[in-house]
């Protein structure tokens, strides 16, 4: 199993750009999620699936779309990007429900804008 | 505002010693607490996590909850120059919210 995959690993935008960053598990698990990692924070959740065509917002959701059209996938959209987006980007997925899982972690995509 | 605070450190530790890393947690709701450790550059994985008041065990690892003072910390046994990383407390108070603390880095000297 690869686990949770991401990509790019690496990005710079600039501002006002668009761009896609692709997540992909291969664990069946119905519940993904996309966190952001602003240095030397904690992990902010963004959006969060519990299956396909499923999504809801977490907790800093302004500025990125979502969607869910499988089980594997869950890509996160970022339009118009602004330097305020500048950060780490993580996907996980989980087996049930955040409150009673592990989640398990992508390795990440590092976006810069500029 | 769901906070979630530790201390940011650095905790600087001497090898085959106890680590202390502390969290406090503002949600009366939260039900479930997770500590996760992240190597530089690295994503977070999970060391354990712990629902109900009092210690949970696991390896050289304890998990201590006590939802009254909104208190869970963990406690690293016989510490070891890899176990330097930054340790993530997260907590959850519903079916899929889930709130980080900032982290504090852990450093073991040999």
């Amino acid at each position: 199993n690869a686990g949770v995959t991401q990509t790019p690993k690496f990005r710079i935008l600039k501002i006002g750009q668009s761009m896609t960053l692709q997540c992909t598990q291969d664990m069946n698990h119905n519940y993904m999620y996309w966190y952001r990692q602003d240095p030397g924070m904690g992990l902010k959740l963004i959006y969060y699936s519990v299956g396909a065509g499923i999504t809801d917002k977490g907790e800093v959701p302004n500025g990125y779309n979502v969607s869910r059209s499988t089980t594997e996938d869950f890509p996160l959209r970022l339009e118009l990007a602004a330097p305020s987006q500048t950060s780490v980007y993580f996907c996980a997925s989980s087996q049930g429900q955040a409150v009673l899982s592990e989640q398990y972690f992508g390795p990440g995509t590092r976006l810069t804008v500029t | 505002q769901k906070e979630v605070e530790q201390n940011s450190g650095p905790l600087s530790v001497p090898e085959g010693a106890i680590a202390s890393l502390n969290c406090t947690y503002s949600d009366r709701g939260s039900q479930s607490f997770f500590w996760y450790r992240q190597y530089s550059g690295k994503s977070p994985e999970l060391i354990m996590f712990i629902y109900s008041n009092g210690d949970k065990e696991d390896g050289r690892f304890t998990a201590q909850l006590n939802k009254a003072s909104q208190y869970v910390s963990l406690l690293i046994r016989d510490s070891q120059p890899s176990d330097s990383a930054t340790y993530l407390c997260a907590v959850s108070d519903n079916n899929n919210d889930m709130r980080f603390g900032a982290g504090t880095r852990l450093t073991v000297k040999p």
